[in-house]
């Protein structure tokens, strides 16, 4: 399979603790975003980079989240101190990068339940 | 600031009858303007994009969308529903090079 994915599918953890989250997108991909999902809305932008640069991140993301990529292969994203409130889908896409090539592949995401 | 907008939650359509789904958007510049969709425990997938040229774009399955720049809306079309046509549907927008921004999306239910 040569599409984007991501690793776990599923994941439980308790409030306060921390999770990281990992994607491995299509090899010649030079972009890498993280997106999140909640039930009934549209995915919301969190990160993306370019090759191991990180580009841009929303102003609404918590210092708790962070993002790396550092080979420029595969990222992780890490949640420390977990509130219920990160539920979520975290999705993540990747992209050949650059004007005319903005289409975006996705995962099929990772489930975070904070109990 | 970029934006999109879908105004239906819920569109509903009988098999085999045309289906509009509704997007609108704010973006400087021109815009590159996608549809993804959505099935149940699946990731989102592509279904067509406008960048320039001919104002009606043709996409997977059959679907289709009309750039509208005075209107600035780029609605998603289909001349005849089918049932496994139901899922949702999100239309996202970005200035060229940019990052994608989504709508909140539009759940399709076609019935028999």
């Amino acid at each position: 399979d040569t599409g984007v994915s991501q690793d776990p599918r599923h994941k439980i953890t308790k409030r306060g603790q921390n999770v990281t989250f990992r994607c491995d997108p299509i090899s010649e991909h030079n972009r890498l975003y993280w997106y999140r999902q909640t039930l009934g809305q549209g995915p919301e932008f969190l990160t993306y980079f370019q090759n191991e640069a990180q580009l841009e991140k929303s102003r609404l993301l918590s210092d708790r989240f962070s993002a790396e990529r550092p080979k420029g292969s595969f990222s992780t994203l890490e949640i420390q101190r977990t509130e219920q409130g990160d539920s979520a889908m975290y999705l993540c896409a990747s992209s050949l990068g650059g004007i005319g090539n903005e289409k975006l592949f996705f995962g099929s995401g990772t489930q975070l339940s904070v109990l | 600031a970029q934006s999109v907008a879908q105004p239906e939650d819920q569109v509903n359509v009988a098999e085999g009858n045309p289906l509009t789904v509704k997007c609108t958007y704010s973006v400087s510049g021109n815009p590159y303007l996608f549809w993804y969709v959505q099935y149940p425990n699946r990731g989102l997938q592509f279904l067509l994009k406008y960048i320039t040229g001919d104002n009606l774009v043709k996409g997977s399955y059959g679907f289709e969308a009309e750039f509208n720049k005075s209107q600035t809306s780029f609605h998603l079309k289909k001349p005849s529903a089918l049932v496994s046509d139901s899922a949702l549907y999100f239309c996202a927008v970005t200035p060229p090079g940019g990052k994608l921004i989504f709508g909140q999306g539009t759940e399709l239910s076609v019935k028999p």
